[in-house]
């Protein structure tokens, strides 16, 4: 069955420090990978997508990720975290009939 | 342009009371989402549209029904709540079936 681990529970860095958000999953094919944003109080919002192509995506905010396909990897980064990117970040795989959600990380930022 | 909303932001419910959520979209999107968010689970989808007057169900349907007579509208029904339903509550829509998504703000809902 697919599925889609984000290991890291919460993470906290330094406002100003880079970051990299981990996410692998379980898929046979080339999947199409998502990441999104939820902000406290908030729906949630999508920061980039992958589908096919230049395996490193730009996206929304500063944000960029890079499909691993050897890894089976999707990991977000950024290269200076602000503090309003205190928030929880959710990755996504779509599979033939559905989209599955990692179970998300939470982000703090230290100013 | 207001996107995705939803009604009402948080309700709270005793056990075997019913009640419906309201999504509403001002995209012209033709798909439907609603899905529930519980603590270090991510997102569950429990029902989805694929366009007006068509339902389908997702991974955790059971103890939920959905309508959605309007394209505009898609409304999740609780028959007969239970707490194992206190949950927060998201809508989304999309142009293209699972592509990008627009999220409604949520539904905090307790079931005691």
């Amino acid at each position: 069955a697919q599925s889609v681990t984000q290991p890291d529970i919460h993470i906290t860095v330094s406002e100003g420090a880079s970051l990299e958000l981990r996410c692998n999953y379980s898929y046979g094919a080339t999947p199409y990978l998502f990441w999104y944003v939820q902000s406290p109080g908030q729906g949630l919002q999508l920061l980039l997508k992958y589908f096919s192509g230049d395996t490193l995506v730009q996206g929304i905010k500063g944000f960029e990720a890079e499909f691993k396909r050897s890894q089976s990897s999707f990991n977000l980064r950024k290269p200076s975290v602000h503090w309003s990117d205190a928030a929880e970040y959710f990755c996504a795989v779509y599979s033939y009939d559905k989209v599955i959600f990692g179970p998300g990380t939470s982000l703090s930022v230290i100013p | 342009n207001a996107g995705v909303t939803q009604t009402p932001k948080f309700r709270v419910l005793k056990t075997g009371q019913s009640m419906t959520l309201l999504c509403a979209q001002d995209m012209n999107h033709e798909y439907m989402y609603w899905y529930r968010q519980d603590p270090g689970m991510g997102l569950r989808l429990i029902h989805y549209s694929v366009g007006e007057g068509t339902t389908a169900k997702g991974e955790v349907p059971d103890g939920y029904n959905v309508s959605r007579l309007k394209k505009q509208n898609f409304l999740l029904g609780l028959e007969s709540a239970a707490p194992s339903q206190t949950s927060v509550y998201f809508c989304a829509s999309s142009f293209l079936l699972w592509d990008t998504q627009y999220f409604g703000p949520g539904t905090r809902l307790t079931v005691l």
